[in-house]
């Protein structure tokens, strides 16, 4: 059974760049799967942020894509979140996620991690 | 604003049933077969309940079942159980530049 473990600091000062890193278990990060990254700010809904393939392709958010950068590292077995020149905007439950094998498309996110809470303050 | 709409909340006695849409527009809903629906309890993450439209994971009751009529889809929970009182989600494939959008969720309360 997949599993994922989202880790980073809980803590990012306005401006700065929000790095997580998501590491898979029970599975090979170079499976036929999308890795993705999603956020739900405190008492909000969920917000795709974006996924990436085991080649490195990737897709973003358009409204976050100027600013995020999604990068795998196979070595590891896990992959990454940067997000640059945050605000209070960005304080979110930041969760990685796997599609469900043999699902039709990357919507549907089979395995979550536990989420982490990012917090944008000075 | 939320990409896709949803009622913010619903309502359901145990054993009935309870229905939540999910109106988007041809550009995701309506232009793919690709509609999912999560479901999460306060201070957990997101479970897959419904993926392509209709079809069911592994593990999640027949009691779930989903749905879909042009740029509406829909989630149906027959046979109300207290546990299935949570926050839903929909959840629809948008194309290769937008890629995946959410609803803005809806509050299921079971009375």
């Amino acid at each position: 059974q997949v599993q994922l473990q989202e880790s980073g600091p809980g803590l990012v000062k306005p401006s700065g760049t929000l790095s997580l890193t998501c590491a898979v278990s029970g599975g090979s990060i170079s499976s036929s799967n999308w890795w993705s990254w999603v956020r739900q700010p405190p008492g909000k809904g969920l917000e795709w942020i974006g996924e990436i393939y085991h080649s490195g392709s990737t897709n973003y958010n358009p409204s976050l894509k100027s600013r995020v950068t999604i990068s795998v590292d196979k070595s590891k077995n896990q992959f990454s979140l940067k997000l640059s020149s945050v605000t209070a905007a960005d304080t979110a439950v930041y969760y990685c996620a796997r599609d469900l094998m043999g699902c039709s498309s990357t919507s549907c996110l089979g395995y979550w991690g536990q989420g982490t809470l990012v917090t944008v303050s000075s | 604003q939320s990409a896709l709409t949803q009622p913010r909340s619903v309502s359901g006695s145990p054993g009935q049933s309870v229905t939540i849409s999910c109106t988007g527009t041809s550009s995701d809903v309506g232009g793919y077969n690709y509609v999912s629906w999560y479901q999460q309890h306060p201070g957990k993450a997101p479970k897959l309940m419904i993926y392509d439209v209709s079809k069911r994971p592994s593990g999640v009751p027949d009691r779930f079942s989903g749905s879909k009529s042009g740029n509406t889809a829909s989630l149906t929970i027959s046979g109300l159980q207290a546990e299935d009182e949570a926050d839903y989600y929909c959840c629809s494939y948008a194309g290769s530049y937008t890629s995946v959008v959410f609803g803005g969720g809806t509050k299921l309360t079971v009375l």
